[in-house]
């Protein structure tokens, strides 16, 4: 396995389930990153992990919790969504947070119904 | 509101010719711009980047200027081949950021050979 895997791809459920979106890296990248996506808006930044410690947290509510237990995983633990938290969730990697070439993941496709 | 915008949904342009994705930016304390490029599918990958200390930045078939004084940055593709066709997303940063990229909403490039 290379770069950045994100499983699953696609993820449909309901807004009383919890379900988790992992991430793991395989470039020796130190710092990871959840972006959001949703219908015709711009990529948002959710959170950024650096050695594993959570640097930034961009005012995302606390139905969404990010998990980084080692530099080369990282989770986005989900609960009690909304129907407009359906979007296109990416991950990505880089060599420090100040290294802008980020590796993204193919993203999860989450549907709440 | 949208600190970088690309105002074009959609461009096409014939295999051979001059692809010119623009982009606007709003907030004086970028300092460092980036072009990422996506596939249907796939995650947004790393194209080029510049500084603000330069205008120019050349790689390969790729060309990114930035007029600081209109912020104003455009990618430049010669010549266009079908497969580059793709969504082309410009990002922007400032220093002091937490690896924080602003992204535009993305222009889609047909290339029709």
């Amino acid at each position: 396995e290379t770069g950045v895997t994100q499983t699953p791809r696609h993820l449909v459920m309901g807004m009383t389930n919890k379900k988790s979106l992992k991430c793991e890296q395989h470039l020796g990248h130190n710092a990871m990153y959840w972006y959001k996506q949703s219908a015709k808006k711009p990529l948002e930044l959710m959170f950024v992990y650096s050695l594993e410690e959570r640097v930034e947290n961009n005012s995302v509510p606390s139905r969404f919790s990010p998990e980084c237990p080692n530099s080369s995983h990282l989770f986005l633990h989900l609960h009690t969504l909304q129907p407009e938290d359906s979007a296109l969730y990416l991950c990505a990697s880089s060599q420090g947070i100040l290294n802008y070439g980020y590796t993204f993941g193919s993203g999860t496709r989450l549907t709440v119904v | 509101d949208q600190q970088v915008k690309q105002n074009s949904p959609s461009l096409s342009v014939q295999e051979g010719r001059i692809s010119i994705l623009n982009c606007d930016y709003t907030n004086s304390m970028f300092d460092y711009f980036l072009w990422y490029k996506k596939y249907p599918a796939e995650g947004p990958t790393f194209l080029i980047s510049i500084s603000s200390i330069k205008d120019k930045n050349e790689d390969g078939r790729f060309t990114v200027f930035l007029n600081k004084s209109a912020k104003h940055l455009s990618l430049h593709i010669v010549p266009s081949q079908p497969g580059d066709s793709a969504v082309y997303f410009c990002a922007a940063s400032r220093r002091g950021s937490q690896g924080n990229l602003i992204f535009g909403k993305g222009t889609k490039l047909s290339v029709k050979p």
